[in-house]
């Protein structure tokens, strides 16, 4: 069975700041991997995805994420935060298209101005 | 866009009774998903379905139980209702594109179930 672990709970951040959240999988089989974005009181927004290809991913908003299949890790990336940004952070990984999601714990992102 | 549709979007119950959560997928979508987010946890998957058939099946308990009907919306049934099962029910929805499943799920905005 697949898992993934977000090392970090709460990552606290300066606007206009870079931020790195983390993302580790474990699977014994490839995986598609995900992250989402939940803003308060709202539901799961997608931010970029790797299925396959190129390991640096471009999604929405300006983030970025880099695969890496020998740290089975999935860091997503931004290099200037918003106030907007603010939000709870969660990477997923599925073992195919049509399988169900399996998500990390989460990390929430607060951005001071 | 069309997105999925969630109903009702705020549920109030006593323990002991049941609630029925609806969820309309995207048009055209043909596979639906269930999940249950706890306050403060990750989103659990529930159960799945494809073409009207359960498809996959997570850690939902026995006193839950879901269909996909024929127009393809779900309901999620769940009855003797425990304090334990306050939390936010996501579903989400995918469509099969030449054949072949799509790797995305499209989230809806959830229903926030309460039990007092």
């Amino acid at each position: 069975a697949q898992s993934v672990t977000q090392l970090d709970s709460q990552v606290p951040v300066f606007e206009e700041a870079p931020v790195e959240l983390r993302c580790n999988y474990s699977s014994s089989v490839s995986v598609y991997l995900f992250w989402y974005v939940q803003y308060p009181n709202q539901g799961l927004q997608l931010l970029l995805k790797y299925l396959s290809g190129s390991t640096l991913v471009k999604g929405i908003n300006g983030f970025e994420a880099e695969f890496n299949k020998s740290q089975t890790s999935f860091h997503l990336r931004k290099p200037s935060v918003h106030i907007s940004d603010t939000a709870e952070y969660f990477c997923a990984v599925t073992l195919a298209a049509g399988n169900k999601l399996t998500f990390g714990g989460g990390t929430r992102v607060l951005v001071k101005p | 866009a069309a997105g999925v549709i969630q109903s009702p979007r705020h549920l109030i119950k006593e323990k002991r009774e049941t609630a029925t959560l609806k969820c309309y997928p995207i048009p055209r979508h043909d596979t639906v998903y269930w999940y249950q987010q706890g306050p403060g946890q990750d989103p659990q998957f529930l159960i799945s379905f494809y073409e009207k058939m359960q498809s996959d099946k997570g850690s939902i308990p026995d006193r839950f139980s879901a269909q996909q009907f024929s127009d393809y919306h779900s309901e999620l049934n769940m009855s003797s209702l425990e304090l334990g099962d306050s939390a936010l029910y996501f579903c989400a929805s995918s469509p099969e594109i030449a054949g072949v499943q799509y790797n995305e799920q499209f989230f809806g905005p959830g229903t926030r179930l309460t039990v007092l």
